[in-house]
C-alpha cells in the first residue's frame, strides 16, 4: 500500500540558510500535519492543513512557513536556520477516518 | 485534550503477552484513547484506538476500564521487532484534523 512520501530524507545546512521540506500524502488523504522531533524528545506538533487550509497551529517557529498545495502535497519552508532547528521532521497524512500515517522522516542537521 | 500517565519503560519477553498501561483519569466523554508506537527514529505507527468498547485489530488489543480512566494495551505474543516507545494519546473526536499530543511514552524492550 501507499505510503507518505517525504523528501529529502536527510537533508545538511548551514546557520541562516534556508530549508525546504516536501511531504506527499497517501492518496484520497486531505489533511496533512507536520511534527518536530529534537534529539532524545517526543514529536512536537507543528502545524496541519486541511483541503489545503491550515486547520492547526501548534509551537512553530515564526521563521517557518507551510503549505498545502492543489494536489495535496505540503511544503514546510524554514528559513534563518538555527543550531536548534536540527531533528527529526515528520509528515503524517490523514483521511476522514482521521487515523494519522506518518512518513519516514527529514533528517535536519543545521552546522 | 486529557493528559496521560504511562510507566517510563518496561521489559518483556519474546514470545510473552505485553501489557502497556496508561492513566487518563481526566479524560471526557467525546475524547477517544489511541495508541501509536515508534520505533527507533521510525515514523511513528498508529496501533488502535477506542472511545469505551474493548478493541482488537491484527496488532493489539485495547482495554479500556469501565470508568475510562485507564487502559491498557496489550501485545498478545511480544517479538524482538516490538521493541519501540509506546505513546498513549487522549484526543477529542474522530473526525477532523486533530493534531497528536505526544507525551513521554513507554520505552518497551522485549528481551530474547
Amino acid at each position: 500500500a501507499a505510503g507518505v512520501i517525504q523528501s529529502p530524507r536527510h537533508l545538511i545546512k548551514e546557520k541562516r540558510e534556508t530549508a525546504t521540506l516536501k511531504c506527499y500524502p497517501i492518496p484520497r488523504h486531505d489533511t496533512v500535519y507536520w511534527y518536530q522531533q529534537g534529539p532524545g524528545q517526543d514529536p512536537q506538533f507543528l502545524i496541519s492543513f486541511y483541503e489545503k487550509m491550515q486547520s492547526d497551529k501548534g509551537s512553530i517557529p515564526d521563521r517557518f512557513s507551510a503549505q498545502q498545495f492543489s494536489d495535496y502535497h505540503s511544503e514546510l519552508n524554514m528559513s534563518s536556520l538555527e543550531l536548534g532547528d536540527s531533528a527529526l521532521y515528520f509528515c503524517a497524512s490523514s483521511s476522514y477516518r482521521d487515523e494519522q500515517f506518518f512518513g519516514p522522516g527529514t533528517r535536519l542537521t543545521v552546522l | 485534550d486529557a493528559k496521560t500517565t504511562q510507566p517510563t519503560s518496561m521489559d518483556c519477553a519474546e514470545g510473552r503477552a505485553a501489557n502497556l498501561p496508561c492513566n487518563h483519569s481526566t479524560i471526557s466523554g467525546n475524547e477517544y484513547v489511541y495508541w501509536y508506537r515508534q520505533i527507533h527514529s521510525q515514523g511513528p505507527q498508529y496501533i488502535i484506538h477506542g472511545l469505551k468498547n474493548n478493541e482488537t485489530n491484527e496488532m493489539a488489543s485495547l482495554i479500556i476500564t469501565e470508568d475510562r480512566k485507564s487502559s491498557t494495551l496489550i501485545l498478545p505474543h511480544a517479538t524482538l521487532r516490538d521493541t519501540a516507545v509506546y505513546y498513549c494519546i487522549v484526543r477529542a473526536s474522530i473526525q477532523g484534523a486533530q493534531k497528536l499530543v505526544f507525551g513521554q511514552g513507554t520505552r518497551l524492550t522485549i528481551n530474547p
